[in-house]
């Protein structure tokens, strides 16, 4: 049962610390996204990949947020510095993508992240 | 840039249909409606995808009307398990999906 896995599952840490999570989408899927998930916000793209290049990072913090795929099976989010703010649930996703308009998506078990 | 409303939230009781409306008036004439179910600390879960008329599979039934600029989501006889929320999904963008914030089902005993 071909699954998304992200690492690492939760995460604490204090402001102003590096924070990488990882993601490893499923074999054979050329699209990833990244989404945060807070109560106030809902859930939000920040990046997506097609074929490792990246499309859109529109919706991610520029100056401390970086997305990444340095390979098919790896994708990273790295935040530097981390600030309370950024507390929230990072997901990641992956999908086919075959076919225009196909927006099966298949989500990890997301990265919980504190930051104090 | 096409966005969906949807209702908040909704309560149903064990065993009834759930039938959960999504508009999305400025959805461009390729794109699909996209279902998602996202249970507490949990991902969201791709339900059902449509284009047009009606599609259904082991879960849930997706009616489209023909102008679609809205869809209907159908839960048959819901049970505890279905108490999730809900996100209507349509493209912003070359296959962006914007989630909002969905619609929480309660399944009430």
């Amino acid at each position: 049962d071909a699954r998304v896995t992200q690492t690492p599952r939760d995460k604490v840490t204090e402001m102003g610390q590096e924070v990488t999570m990882r993601c490893q989408p499923i074999l054979g899927h050329n699209t990833v996204f990244w989404y945060r998930q807070t109560m106030m916000q809902g859930l939000e793209l920040l990046a997506y990949f097609r074929n490792r290049a990246p499309l859109d990072d529109s919706g991610m913090p520029k100056d401390r947020f970086s997305a990444e795929m340095p390979d098919a099976t790896l994708a990273t989010l790295k935040i530097q510095p981390s600030e309370p703010r950024d507390s929230a649930v990072y997901f990641c996703a992956s999908g086919q993508q075959a076919v225009k308009g196909d927006n099966e998506q298949f989500f990890g078990p997301g990265t919980r992240l504190t930051v104090l | 840039l096409a966005k969906t409303t949807q209702p908040i939230s909704m309560d149903s009781y064990e065993g009834q249909e759930v039938n959960i409306t999504c508009s999305h008036n400025n959805i461009a004439t390729n794109d699909y409606i996209t279902w998602y179910q996202q249970f507490p600390s949990q991902g969201p879960r791709f339900i059902i995808q449509g284009y047009k008329t009606k599609v259904t599979n082991e879960v849930a039934s997706l009616f489209i009307p023909a102008d679609r600029k809205s869809s209907t989501l159908s839960l048959p006889r819901v049970s505890l398990s279905d108490t999730a929320v809900y996100y209507c999904l349509v493209p912003t963008g070359a296959n962006n999906l914007f989630f909002g914030t969905g619609t929480r089902l309660t399944v009430i005993p």
